[in-house]
């Protein structure tokens, strides 16, 4: 039973152009959510979180957002760079509770030059 | 991922041997997660351990996998009498009691078993 869906196992986007990663869940209970980057080799690095209490939250060229009655959140980022060439994971838990992270399978993402 | 560290990196065992993978967390962070990431798939939550105490183990299989996370040294998986199904990447993570920072994983180890 994944509570944590990313649909899309791979994307391919241009340089410089927008890359959209998408993320459902399941859970209602999950109320916090994380993106994190993964390159080979290496383990996943927080990338940028989001409360459900906010439908968006930026950082540099990353945007999340969630849609909470859709169940739903994506990954913005613009422009788009190679180095951002990665596995990328939604990520989910409980805020005030002690549950662990709930991990989707991952999106791998290539930005062609 | 400086901070978080796993050894060894890479670990090659046997069938029916003793697999031990070792985590040391970040300074000042009380909290060790393990997660195994199988081939093309996420990462699966084993368990959640704080030191000296298992708080969420709902993750591990109930046969040959423990792990522990002792008052002084590094966090322990143990994974006894390995099978070829065992073969993945372990990743650890640790965080502080606040956890909304997210966690800091380790680079992982890799086990293999021929």
């Amino acid at each position: 039973d994944q509570q944590v869906k990313q649909n899309s196992p791979s994307l391919s986007v241009q340089e410089g152009r927008i890359s959209i990663l998408n993320c459902d869940y399941t859970n209602s209970m999950f109320d916090y959510f994380l993106w994190y980057k993964k390159y080979p080799a290496e383990g996943p690095t927080f990338l940028i979180s989001i409360s459900s209490i906010k439908d968006k939250n930026e950082d540099g060229r990353f945007t999340v957002f969630l849609n909470k009655s859709a169940k739903h959140l994506s990954l913005h980022i613009v422009p788009s760079q190679p180095g951002d060439s990665a596995v990328y994971f939604c990520a989910a838990t409980t805020e005030g509770g002690n549950t662990p992270l709930v991990f989707g399978k991952g999106t791998r993402l290539s930005v062609i030059a | 991922n400086a901070g978080v560290m796993q050894n060894p990196r890479h670990l090659v065992r046997r069938r029916g041997q003793e697999a031990r993978l070792r985590c040391s967390p970040m300074k000042g962070h009380s909290h060790v997660y393990w997660y195994r990431q199988l081939p093309e798939e996420g990462l699966k939550f084993m368990v959640y351990l704080q030191k000296e105490n298992i708080i969420d183990e709902s993750g591990m299989p109930k046969e040959r996998f423990s792990a522990e996370f002792p008052k002084e040294g590094p966090s322990i998986l143990r994974i006894q009498q390995v099978v070829r199904g065992d073969s993945a990447a372990y990743f650890c993570a640790s965080s502080p009691l606040n956890r909304l920072g997210g966690y800091t994983f380790g680079s992982g180890t890799r086990l293999t078993v021929v």
